[in-house]
């Protein structure tokens, strides 16, 4: 079964500062990856999803950015955090080319910019 | 676009008891796939239960079933014998089952569990 790595689990950034919020996936090879945002006692809000590497789409337009430099690896991105990028940001696969496979979540990041 | 409703932002239910929890999407699709995902306090996201549009036959776990009315686009989730541990917010979500499409969620439901 697949295991989602995601780190680190908890960050305090000030605001204009850079990000950089990692994940890898094990057990799966070519796996679908999403991002994930959840403000507090709301729901998910899809920020980016990748189907294959280099290949990103974008769900919101924001100063996030993602990256997937190889094929369990998937990197959630800013150049200059606003205080609206505070969220929990989860990280998740499913297997390629199986849409009725699950979704696995990694254990999340909460993200607190100041 | 597909949506997912959730209409009941709290629920709650009192222990050993059955509480059901409503979902309601839009799609033009024939053939999809449901889910409903589990989030406890500790904010891991836990699948639930998951059903295949094309199967008329409610998915059940243990103590978790469906209720999918594919004519009515509705999937509700029944917890019967309610027990601490559910306490959660439970989310509802769709795929289509063509295509790398991401799921679809509803905006939760936060089920409280009274002793």
């Amino acid at each position: 079964s697949q295991t989602i790595h995601q780190w680190p689990a908890t960050l305090v950034q000030p605001v204009g500062s850079p990000l950089s919020l990692e994940c890898t996936v094990e057990g799966t090879s070519n796996p679908n990856l999403y991002w994930y945002r959840q403000a507090a006692g709301r729901g998910l809000q899809l920020l980016f999803y990748s189907v294959g590497i280099g290949q990103i789409s974008s769900e919101v337009p924001q100063n996030l950015s993602a990256s997937r430099p190889q094929d369990r690896q998937f990197i959630l991105s800013s150049k200059k955090l606003l205080l609206s990028d505070s969220g929990f940001y989860l990280c998740a696969c499913h297997r390629g080319g199986s849409n009725n496979s699950p979704l696995h979540f990694g254990n999340g990041t909460r993200l607190t910019v100041t | 676009a597909q949506t997912v409703t959730q209409s009941q932002p709290e629920m709650s239910v009192q222990e050993a008891e059955t509480v059901t929890l409503s979902c309601t999407y839009d799609t033009s699709e024939s053939d999809y796939y449901l889910f409903w995902y589990k989030q406890p306090p500790s904010r891991q996201m836990i699948l639930v239960i998951r059903q295949e549009a094309y199967k008329q036959q409610n998915a059940t776990e243990n103590r978790f079933s469906v209720n999918f009315q594919k004519a009515a686009k509705s999937f509700s989730l029944k917890i019967s014998d309610s027990q601490l541990g559910d306490a959660a917010m439970y989310f509802c979500a769709y795929r289509s089952r063509e295509g790398n499409t991401p799921l679809v969620f509803g905006k939760g439901t936060r089920l409280s569990v009274i002793a």
